[in-house]
């Protein structure tokens, strides 16, 4: 089954400071991938995402993210953090479900992030 | 232009009150979703519409009833919720049903709390 772990539940960084967060995922074939981002009281928006090709994908608002097939992880970057950027991160691997494919999301458990100023 | 239009933001309804929740995205998009997502947790798939036909169920309970009267719409009737039932209810929706690889936009949500 496809699974998709964030093992970092909270993280805190200073404003300008670098970001990396973490996600590993479970899946048999070759995974879509996916991070969204979820601002307090909002909806998610799609940061980026991985389909195929080059593993390294650019999204928006600055951020990056790796796709390393060795490692199972799809680990989301930013150079410099903004106090903007404080919100809640959910990566995603899109799944088979039995028979037909629907698009379904499979989430992690989302990391919270934290802007010191 | 990649918007998924939700209504009402908020909604307050006693346990005995029939509601509805409202979605609208005019993308062209041939798959429309609804999630409920619980307070510090990831987003749970509720309901899947392929063409306009209720492909995936997940189990929801028959309080929460979907529906698409056409390819932008996407209700969600509710009645006789449960206080537990309080969440933040997203609509989303993807081009094609059919494949893993479909980028899902979500809306911003309907805040539901149920009294």
């Amino acid at each position: 089954a496809q699974s998709v772990t964030q093992p970092d539940i909270h993280i805190t960084v200073s404003e300008g400071a670098s970001l990396e967060l973490r996600c590993n995922y479970s899946y048999g074939a070759t995974p879509y991938l996916f991070w969204y981002v979820q601002s307090p009281g909002q909806g998610l928006q799609l940061l980026l995402k991985y389909f195929s090709g080059d593993t390294l994908v650019q999204g928006i608002k600055g951020f990056e993210a790796e796709f390393k097939r060795s490692q199972s992880s799809f680990n989301l970057r930013k150079p410099s953090v903004h106090w903007s950027d404080a919100a809640e991160y959910f990566c995603a691997v899109g799944s088979d479900y039995g028979s037909g494919n629907t698009g379904k999301l499979i989430f992690g458990q989302g990391t919270t992030l934290q802007v010191k100023p | 232009d990649t918007e998924v239009t939700q209504t009402p933001k908020h909604l307050v309804m006693g346990m005995t009150n029939k509601k509805s929740l409202k979605c609208e995205q005019h993308m062209g998009h041939r798959a429309m979703y609804w999630y409920k997502q619980k307070a510090k947790k990831p987003p749970e798939l509720m309901f899947v519409y392929s063409y306009e036909k209720l492909s995936i169920n997940e189990s929801v309970p028959s309080r929460f009833s979907p529906e698409c009267p056409n390819s932008s719409l996407l209700n969600l009737h509710l009645h006789a919720l449960q206080p537990e039932d309080s969440a933040l209810y997203l609509c989303a929706s993807s081009q094609e049903p059919q494949s893993s690889g479909n980028t899902i936009y979500f809306g911003e949500g309907s805040w539901l709390t149920v009294v």
